[in-house]
């Protein structure tokens, strides 16, 4: 069964700091995804990952994924408060007729 | 501009009665997904459909049926047998093979 683990699940920090929120998963995966969630709204699309070693950017925002490790981290830089909002990693397994299993989801809040 | 609407935006639900949640789309996909999401919580996958007449349950789907006649529609119903069905519901499709997932902006569920 895959599962998906994030970690932390809530983060608090400044404006201008830098983070990182970590994606695991438990058995090979096909792709990872990054969505970002406001409060009430439905998932906003950040990051598709295929591949070992895969680095995207948008922003203040950078997705990796290591598919030997079973990781991908969300680095967040510099962060404003615009960025508060939950962010949730999902895996795809074609074997799974392409589901997306989603971790818990990362709370973040970046005040002033 | 091609998408997924899904209907209502809010429900109420009188204890022992079914309902149902509908979900269009005019994006030719394939695919389709029902999510259930919990206050605080990830997203759980309630069934999901990659032809038209065929179906598989997800992790959740006690207490759900769903439909597929046509390739843009996928409703949800929510029986009785569904003890507690108050939550966000996320319906999504997906291009069967590409990687994308799109998202409807959800139903909000509330039993009185």
């Amino acid at each position: 069964e895959l599962k998906v683990e994030q970690n932390p699940l809530f983060l608090s920090m400044q404006e201008g700091k830098n983070y990182t929120i970590y994606c695991n998963y438990s058995t090979t995966s096909d792709r990872l995804y990054w969505y970002r969630q406001d409060p009430g709204k439905s998932l906003e699309s950040l990051f598709v990952l295929l591949s070992n070693g895969a680095v995207k950017q948008e922003g203040r925002l950078m997705a990796s994924l290591d598919t030997k490790a079973r990781l991908s981290t969300l680095h967040i830089t510099a962060a404003v408060h615009d960025l508060s909002a939950t962010y949730f990693c999902a895996v795809t397994k074609e074997t799974s007729g392409s589901r997306l299993t989603f971790g818990e989801g990362t709370q973040l809040t970046v005040n002033p | 501009d091609g998408g997924i609407t899904q209907s209502p935006k809010y429900l109420f639900r009188k204890e022992g009665q079914n309902v149902t949640l509908s979900c269009e789309q005019n994006l030719n996909h394939d695919a389709m997904y029902w999510y259930r999401q919990d206050p605080g919580q990830g997203l759980r996958l309630i069934y999901y459909s990659q032809i038209v007449n065929d179906f598989q349950k997800g992790d959740i789907a006690e207490g759900y049926s769903v439909s597929r006649e046509k390739k843009e529609s996928f409703p949800l119903t929510v029986t009785s047998a569904q003890k507690n069905p108050t939550a966000f519901y996320l319906c999504a499709s997906s291009e069967t093979g590409i990687s994308g997932y799109t998202f409807g902006s959800g139903t909000r569920l509330t039993v009185v």
